[in-house]
C-alpha cells in the first residue's frame, strides 16, 4: 500500500525566507503527487500536482515542487514566502495510478513570523 | 458553477443519533470520495465511488455507509453516531482521468457528545 511521510509537523519562517517543506512517498509504480494547502477552518486548495514530464512542477502563489524518483521525495519550495502563506499543507499520493483516491501526509503547519 | 458542494456545514449530533451528511456536484464527475481529518492524522478516505451504483470502501469505512443513486450526489450516513466520528468530513469529486485535478468540498464539522 501506498504511504506519504511528512517529516516536519511544524515550521517556523521568517516573512521573506525562503521554505522547503518535506515530502516523502512509498508507492510500488509511478506515483502521481499533490500538494494541498489548508488555511484555518477553510477547504483544500490545491497547490500543484506531478504526473509525468518534467520533474519540476510550477504551482499557483509560487510555489514549486520536484519529484526525485531516486530519493522518493515531492519537496515543496517557495523562495520568499509571505504572511498569507501561513497554513497547514499536505502532501498526498494517488494510489493505483488513478487520481481519485488519495492518501495523504499528516500535514505540515507552517508559520511565518514578520 | 458551484463545484463541490456539502451540507451542513456544522453538526452536533449526541451519541447513538443518526444523521446524513450531503454532497453534490455539478461537474458530471463519475468519481466521488468521501475522507476525514483528524488532528495530527492528516486526511483518510472512508468510502469512494467510480460511478452510479459502484461504492467501495476507503482506508476506514467503519461506523459509515454510502449510496451512489444518482451522478451529483453521494451522501455519507451515520448510522448510530460515536464520539471517535468526531471529525472533519470532505467530500471530493474528480473526472478519474490521469492528469485531472480533484475538487474538495469546504468540509463539514461534527461534533459527537
Amino acid at each position: 500500500a501506498q504511504s506519504v511521510t511528512q517529516p516536519d509537523i511544524h515550521i517556523t519562517v521568517s516573512e521573506g525566507a525562503s521554505l522547503e517543506l518535506r515530502c516523502n512517498y512509498s508507492y510500488g509504480a509511478t506515483p502521481y503527487l499533490f500538494w494541498y494547502v489548508q488555511s484555518p477552518g477553510q477547504g483544500l486548495q490545491l497547490l500543484l500536482k506531478y504526473f509525468s514530464g518534467d520533474t519540476l512542477v510550477q504551482g499557483i502563489k509560487g510555489f514549486e515542487a520536484e519529484f526525485k524518483r531516486s530519493q522518493s521525495s515531492f519537496n515543496l519550495r517557495k523562495p520568499s514566502v509571505h504572511w498569507s502563506d501561513a497554513a497547514e499543507y499536505f502532501c498526498a499520493v494517488a494510489a493505483g495510478g488513478s487520481n481519485y483516491k488519495l492518501t495523504f501526509g499528516k500535514g505540515t503547519l507552517l508559520t511565518v513570523n514578520p | 458553477n458551484a463545484g463541490v458542494t456539502q451540507t451542513p456545514k456544522f453538526q452536533v449530533l449526541k451519541t447513538g443519533q443518526s444523521m446524513t451528511l450531503q454532497c453534490a456536484q455539478d461537474m458530471n464527475h463519475e468519481y466521488m470520495s468521501w475522507y476525514r481529518q483528524d488532528p495530527g492524522m492528516g486526511l483518510r478516505l472512508i468510502h469512494y465511488s467510480v460511478g452510479a451504483g459502484i461504492t467501495d470502501q476507503g482506508e476506514v469505512p467503519n461506523g459509515y455507509n454510502v449510496s451512489r443513486s444518482t451522478t451529483e450526489d453521494f451522501p455519507l450516513r451515520l448510522l448510530s453516531a460515536a464520539p471517535s466520528q468526531t471529525s472533519v468530513y470532505f467530500c471530493a469529486s474528480s473526472t478519474g482521468l490521469t492528469g485531472n485535478t480533484i475538487y474538495f468540498g469546504e468540509g463539514s464539522w461534527l461534533t459527537v457528545v
